[in-house]
């Protein structure tokens, strides 16, 4: 299983842009890369994923460069509401295969 | 997508007691897994529960400590035996279905155990 590494916090202000950058450098071909996003007292709920290149969607961009050890969510313009703890994920796309979570993100959005 | 409804949501409970957590979901799905979140920390996979056959446990998650039933593909239970204060977290369930763009995985809101 490819273990990841992110930093374990950052604080931003409202209406910036944020990059959080996860490192997994054991991802094997197989692997996609998942983002997950967890408010306290909620369980993780699903960001954004991909294999390669850049996936976008309405709530963030995923930016994953060839060699695939590294990606970077990105998150546009953040509010207060987007304060929160983001992991990154990689491992098959297979509804048995299960979910290894590392230490994840805290991030914290001022005013 | 898949909708998890897991109970209770929140028990404190007496050492040396056990609690049986149920998760219920929408559809039917092959695999339910287990977290532990302790407080501030990430989730732990307790075990994977699949229909018709034991639990796979983690390293460090006994079926002793952690018993689990899986009678069909939509619910599932795990109890928490013996409960001690170092079990004080949050439990969550957890299936894997397709989503948005592939297969994402869904999660209960969570069970949270305080052990006095």
């Amino acid at each position: 299983l490819a273990k990841t590494t992110q930093p374990i916090s950052m604080d931003s202000y409202e209406g910036q842009e944020v990059n959080i950058t996860c490192s997994h450098n054991n991802i094997a071909t197989n692997d996609y890369i998942t983002w997950y996003q967890q408010f306290p007292s909620q369980g993780p709920r699903f960001i954004i994923q991909g294999y390669k290149t850049k996936v976008t969607n309405e709530v963030a961009s995923l930016f994953i460069p060839a060699d695939r050890k590294s990606s970077t969510l990105s998150l546009p313009r953040v509010s207060l509401s987007d304060t929160a703890v983001y992991y990154c994920l990689v491992g098959r796309m297979d509804s048995s295969y299960k979910l290894i979570f590392g230490s994840g993100t805290r991030l914290l959005v001022r005013p | 997508s898949a909708v998890i409804s897991q109970k209770p949501s929140r028990d404190i409970c007496q050492r040396g007691t056990s609690l049986t957590i149920q998760c219920q979901v929408d559809s039917q799905v092959t695999m339910m897994f287990w977290y532990r979140q302790q407080p501030g920390q990430s989730l732990t996979l307790i075990a994977t529960a699949n229909q018709g056959s034991e639990a796979t446990y983690e390293s460090g998650f006994v079926i002793d400590k952690f018993p689990i039933s899986r009678p069909n593909l939509t619910f599932s239970t795990l109890t928490v035996s013996n409960m001690s204060p170092e079990d004080s977290s949050i439990y969550l369930c957890s299936v894997e279905d397709g989503g948005q763009s592939g297969t994402e995985a869904f999660f209960g809101q969570g069970t949270r155990l305080t052990v006095v």
